[in-house]
């Protein structure tokens, strides 16, 4: 089965300072990767996807971006961050014949 | 496009009685999957159940089972002995079936409270 392993658990970033959110997946290869964002109270809101190496389709233009530079490892940035990118990030994995999505444990970032 | 609607934002059950989550959905897909996941206090999401839309046996894992109603486009959890270890937000999904990419839609979820 895959583990999804996500970095930093937490995060205090003043505006205007960069981000980096890593992801890396064990036990399965070539996997859909996701990256959610779940606002307090609210649901889950998909902000990108990568089906491979390289490619990565966004969901919802803002200021972030997202790289998959190995088949295992994905990451989501910022330049700049907003005090609206606040949030819990959470990121997902599905791989081999398995259908179903795992996710890590999340990132709670706070903007301030 | 998709949607997800999970009409109860708080439930509340004693513990050892029986509760039922509800969820409707919106596609005009015949071939997808449904989820219902858990997120504890922790905030980890962890996968309870999941559905195939093909099949028409409901899922059953332990004390959770759902009720999948297609033609009403409907999925409701149903949780029996709740344990107070289930107080979580509930989250209903629905994928498309896919051979590629296959993001998750959500519905904004139900927090569910076990009381003792």
């Amino acid at each position: 089965s895959q583990t999804i392993h996500q970095w930093p658990a937490t995060l205090v970033q003043p505006v205007g300072s960069p981000l980096s959110l890593e992801c890396t997946v064990e036990g399965t290869s070539n996997p859909n990767l996701y990256w959610y964002r779940q606002a307090a109270g609210r649901g889950l809101q998909l902000l990108f996807y990568s089906v491979g190496i390289g490619q990565i389709s966004s969901e919802v233009p803002q200021n972030l971006s997202a790289s998959r530079p190995q088949d295992r490892q994905f990451i989501l940035s910022s330049k700049k961050l907003l005090l609206s990118d606040s949030g819990f990030y959470l990121c997902a994995g599905q791989g081999g014949f398995s259908y179903e999505q795992y996710f890590g444990p999340g990132t709670r970032l706070t903007v301030t | 496009a998709q949607t997800v609607t999970q009409s109860q934002p708080e439930m509340s059950v004693q513990d050892a009685e029986t509760v039922t989550l509800s969820c409707t959905y919106d596609t005009s897909e015949n071939n997808y999957y449904l989820f219902w996941y858990k997120q504890p206090p922790s905030r980890q999401m962890i996968l309870v159940i999941r559905q195939e839309a093909y099949k028409q046996q409901n899922a059953t894992e332990n004390r959770f089972s759902v009720n999948f109603q297609k033609a009403a486009k409907s999925f409701s959890l149903k949780i029996s002995d709740s344990q107070l270890g289930d107080t979580a937000m509930y989250f209903c999904a629905f994928m498309k079936r896919n051979s590629g990419n296959t993001p998750l839609v959500f519905g904004k979820g139900t927090r569910l409270s076990v009381i003792a």
